[in-house]
């Protein structure tokens, strides 16, 4: 079974602060992906990546950086927290696309920006 | 650009009911079409993958239509249980492979 893990289920952090959220695929995947979720606006794409030191702007990327140094790890960044980035954040992976490849999703971290 | 929109936000039933939760989008050129489930503080878990080409997929007690021309899908969930409360999200594969997603339906089951 592919595993995509977060490492942090629930994060507290300060405006201004930079912040690092985890994510870790064990498949070898090479897209991996990472989502915000707010109430009554489903997922929004942040970033993404089709491989190593390669990433892509979704629909949302302002305020967000991420990192990709190896294939299995992909880092979501905020440069400065902003109450407004309170919210779940959702990581997910798949094999590259030539065809649909489904998205293998984490559980979530749950990031309040006090 | 592509919009999805789940209808209602919630829908609270007894169980033993057969349910329908609805999924509507604005352009039907597609790549597939997904549901998903969500339980509360957790990931997300694939139930159902339609092809653009189809017209549905039949999962156990689940059974997903789409009719793109008219820009609509539908998960009918039969004999409901408590265990299928959770949130159902749709989502639409655009010809980027990029998922675009609707707002999802919470769905509780009552004993």
């Amino acid at each position: 079974d592919v595993k995509v893990t977060q490492s942090s289920r629930y994060l507290v952090k300060r405006t201004g602060e930079k912040v690092f959220l985890e994510c870790v695929q064990d498949m070898d995947h090479e897209n991996m992906f990472w989502y915000r979720q707010d109430p009554g606006l489903g997922l929004r794409l942040i970033y993404f990546s089709y491989d190593v030191k390669m990433k892509e702007k979704g629909d949302i990327p302002e305020g967000y950086s991420v990192s990709r140094e190896k294939k299995e790890r992909f880092s979501l960044i905020l440069e400065s927290a902003s109450t407004n980035q309170t919210s779940m954040y959702l990581c997910a992976s798949s094999l590259k696309t030539g065809g649909y490849q489904p998205q293998h999703f984490g559980d979530g971290t749950r990031l309040s920006i006090l | 650009k592509q919009e999805v929109t789940q209808i209602p936000a919630a829908l609270s039933v007894p169980e033993g009911e057969n349910l329908v939760l609805n999924c509507s989008f604005t352009d039907s050129a597609i790549y597939n079409l997904q549901w998903f489930r969500q339980d509360p503080g957790k990931g997300l878990t694939s139930l159902l993958l339609i092809q653009s080409s189809q017209r549905e997929q039949t999962s156990g007690r689940l059974n997903a239509s789409l009719d793109k021309s008219s820009g609509r899908s539908t998960l009918y969930i039969a004999a409901s249980q408590p265990g299928d409360s959770a949130t159902y999200l749709c989502a639409v594969q655009d010809s980027n492979y990029q998922l675009i997603w609707g707002a999802g339906t919470k769905l509780i089951i009552k004993p």
